[in-house]
């Protein structure tokens, strides 16, 4: 089946680690995107890419990298510079960028701090 | 700049009731898309459904339908008969028509469905 694929479930970051969480798509989509969800709080994006080998910052990408070699791959660091990365992220894809497409989304990662 | 209100953070309901999630937004823009999402406690947020704003008609589907109201500038969705398996928190959201990299998502409504 189609679909996006967060991996892993779980995630356990030490202090001073860098921790990359995967995303993988077959729906063929060109737009992917990563958001980061706060208790009681909406989804905010942290980075989105419209085709391979570019991205954009979203509005929280301090202390996170990305990368898109690939279009089916988007993966996501959370790098020691974020100060407070335990939250649920989840990554999302869609078929283009303009506003009447609707983002899929993978089951998510939640981060948290040892 | 844009912005969606979920006023509801929490609603509790019993089986076979009907219930009402709330949903108001804010844009300059005269085009844009209004959707909602359904995220189960599995973590997947799950399209419901997709309106642009020329488009007033109400929406049924099934026991799910969905007021949209430009004058009040809202978007409501209704669960008709509740059953158990809607139990999930609910976002609305709002994209303008050329990017939805620019998607605001409200806080979300958590709806807990009780047997």
């Amino acid at each position: 089946d189609g679909g996006i694929t967060q991996s892993p479930k779980y995630l356990f970051r030490k202090e001073g680690q860098n921790v990359t969480l995967s995303c993988e798509q077959n729906l063929n989509h060109d737009a992917m995107y990563w958001y980061r969800q706060d208790p009681g709080q909406g989804l905010r994006l942290i980075y989105y890419s419209q085709i391979v080998n570019d991205f954009q910052k979203g509005d929280i990408a301090e202390g996170y990298s990305v990368s898109r070699e690939k279009k089916e791959s988007f993966p996501l660091t959370v790098t020691s510079a974020q100060k407070n990365p335990t939250a649920f992220y989840l990554c999302a894809s869609s078929t283009g960028i303009t506003g009447n497409q609707p983002q899929h989304f993978g089951d998510g990662t939640r981060l948290s701090i040892l | 700049a844009q912005k969606v209100t979920q006023a509801q953070t929490e609603i509790s309901v019993v089986e076979k009731e009907d219930v009402t999630l709330d949903c108001v937004y804010e844009t300059r823009d005269t085009t844009y898309y209004l959707f909602w999402y359904k995220q189960p406690p599995s973590g997947e947020l799950v399209f419901l459904i997709r309106r642009n704003s020329f488009d007033e008609q109400n929406e049924i589907s099934g026991r799910y339908s969905w007021n949209f109201q430009k004058s009040t500038s809202s978007f409501n969705f209704t669960i008709t008969a509740s059953q158990v398996v809607d139990s999930a928190v609910y976002f609305c959201a709002l994209s303008d028509l050329y990017n939805n990299n620019d998607m605001r998502f409200g806080a979300g409504t958590r709806l807990t469905v009780k047997p």
